[in-house]
């Protein structure tokens, strides 16, 4: 089974829109990180999250950490027609030789 | 510039047929790791390698097989064993507590 699960797993936005996901996991974790993908390509890394952080910022992206409820949240500001993707949260469980678990993601469109 | 290059980009495997997927990274990272992708669904692991010489299965490592000879190179095999072998596969790296690489992909598809 899978140790992240995604919410929305679609969500449609139009530019200038925030669009929010959440992620909620089950084990105790040492990160948790968030992954774009465009269709068809590579995952690319966007931000990592320790366990003793609270919330974490990165141009447009805020994401937040709540270990007592084991869920995240993604939020992209200002969203453009770039945006659209697949977003995937991934945790690295502790004492898992930093082996990756990925949920089944969320499909963010961006209108323009 | 530094980065993971996996190939073929596109690979066609006949019934009872073994294919080897390259995976090669000029990062100097330890940690290697093979995933699979399913149309709709996430990535599941494979197998992943923390160093040279010595690799892990993964969760779903039944009819596949690794090798890691060097540190840059981290092959996977799909054996005939694999009866289900149409999926996209992705080779990640990472030398610690920060986010992986990932490469552009192989898509595998069985004829």
């Amino acid at each position: 089974s899978q140790q992240g699960e995604e919410d929305p797993q679609a969500l449609s936005i139009q530019e200038g829109e925030n669009a929010t996901m959440n992620c909620s996991y089950k084990t105790s974790i040492n990160n948790l990180q968030w992954y774009r993908q465009n269709s068809g390509r590579g995952l690319v890394h966007l931000i990592l999250i320790r366990s003793n952080e609270r919330e974490k910022h990165s141009g447009r992206l805020r994401v937040t950490l709540d270990t007592s409820k084991k869920s995240s949240s993604l939020l992209i500001t200002a969203s453009r027609a770039a945006d659209t993707a697949s977003y995937f949260c991934a945790t690295v469980i502790t004492d898992s030789w930093g082996k990756l678990q990925f949920g089944a993601g969320t499909q963010v469109v961006v209108t323009p | 510039d530094g980065g993971i290059t996996q190939s073929p980009k596109y690979l066609f495997r006949k019934e009872g047929q073994n294919v080897t997927l390259s995976c090669e990274q000029n990062l100097n990272h330890d940690a290697m790791y093979w995933y699979r992708q399913d149309p709709g669904q996430g990535l599941r692991l494979i197998y992943y390698s923390q160093i040279v010489n010595d690799f892990q299965k993964g969760d779903i490592a039944e009819g596949y097989s690794v090798s890691r000879e060097k540190k840059e190179s981290f092959p996977l095999t799909v054996t005939s064993a694999q009866k289900n072998p149409t999926a996209f596969y992705l080779c990640a790296s990472t030398n610690g507590d920060y986010g992986y690489t990932f490469g552009s992909g192989t898509r595998l598809t069985v004829v």
